[in-house]
């Protein structure tokens, strides 16, 4: 069965502080989706990033960055120079066939 | 461009009563999904719904909840008599294709709280 671990439950920062959210997932399948989402106090669910299984390319869009690491199942996020309105709860989630599986999360609190 | 739209915003009800949350997912989607989320916890599957019928739904969608399609637009989540611990943020989103390439879209939710 597939699993997704996201061991810390809350991060605080000081603004323009780096933080790096984990997350560790765990399947027998060969082909399947990660994804990060971002859910601010207003309860929403922000879509931040799909992966594939097959691209192991990090990604850098903005402030986020991305690092899939396939050999030990990882999949963390890094907020660069983080700021105040990126205080939320981030989930990491796993697509198991048309079922997203979701971890805990983890909260961000960053602080001026 | 298209969005997930999901009405009510909130839901107050009595233990015992019946809830229909609405959705309305993207137009040229075929693919639907419930999900919830427990205040402070991570957001749960409940059910996946393809041509009409479930597709795969969790030990959480019992006999106490139901899926319908009702016209060509809308999506609802039926519970038939209402628990306290029933009250939640319930998701609702929509995918165009089926398998791992599905890029499923959310809605903003609706709060239930079951009094």
């Amino acid at each position: 069965a597939q699993k997704v671990t996201q061991a810390q439950t809350e991060i605080s920062v000081v603004e323009k502080e780096d933080v790096t959210l984990d997350c560790v997932y765990e399947t027998r399948d060969t082909t399947y989706y990660l994804f990060w989402y971002k859910q601010p106090p207003s309860g929403e669910l922000v879509f931040l990033i799909r992966r594939n299984s097959f691209d192991e390319q990090n990604e850098i869009s903005g402030r986020y960055s991305w690092n899939f690491q396939k050999s030990t199942s990882s999949f963390n996020f890094t907020i660069t120079a983080s700021q105040v309105v990126d205080s939320a709860v981030y989930f990491c989630a796993f697509d198991s066939w048309g079922k997203l599986q979701f971890g805990a999360g983890t909260q961000v609190v960053v602080t001026p | 461009e298209p969005e997930v739209t999901q009405t009510p915003s909130h839901q107050v009800t009595q233990m015992g009563q019946e809830v229909i949350l609405r959705c309305v997912p993207i137009s040229n989607h075929l693919y639907f999904y419930w999900y919830r989320q427990i205040l402070g916890q991570k957001v749960e599957f409940l059910v996946s719904f393809y041509n009409n019928e479930i597709s795969e739904k969790s030990e959480i969608f019992d006999d106490q909840f139901s899926v319908e399609r009702p016209d060509g637009s809308n999506f609802t989540l039926k519970i038939r008599s209402t628990k306290l611990e029933d009250s939640a943020m319930y998701f609702c989103a929509s995918g165009s294709l089926s398998g791992t390439d599905n890029e499923q879209f959310f809605g903003p939710g609706t709060r239930l709280t079951v009094l």
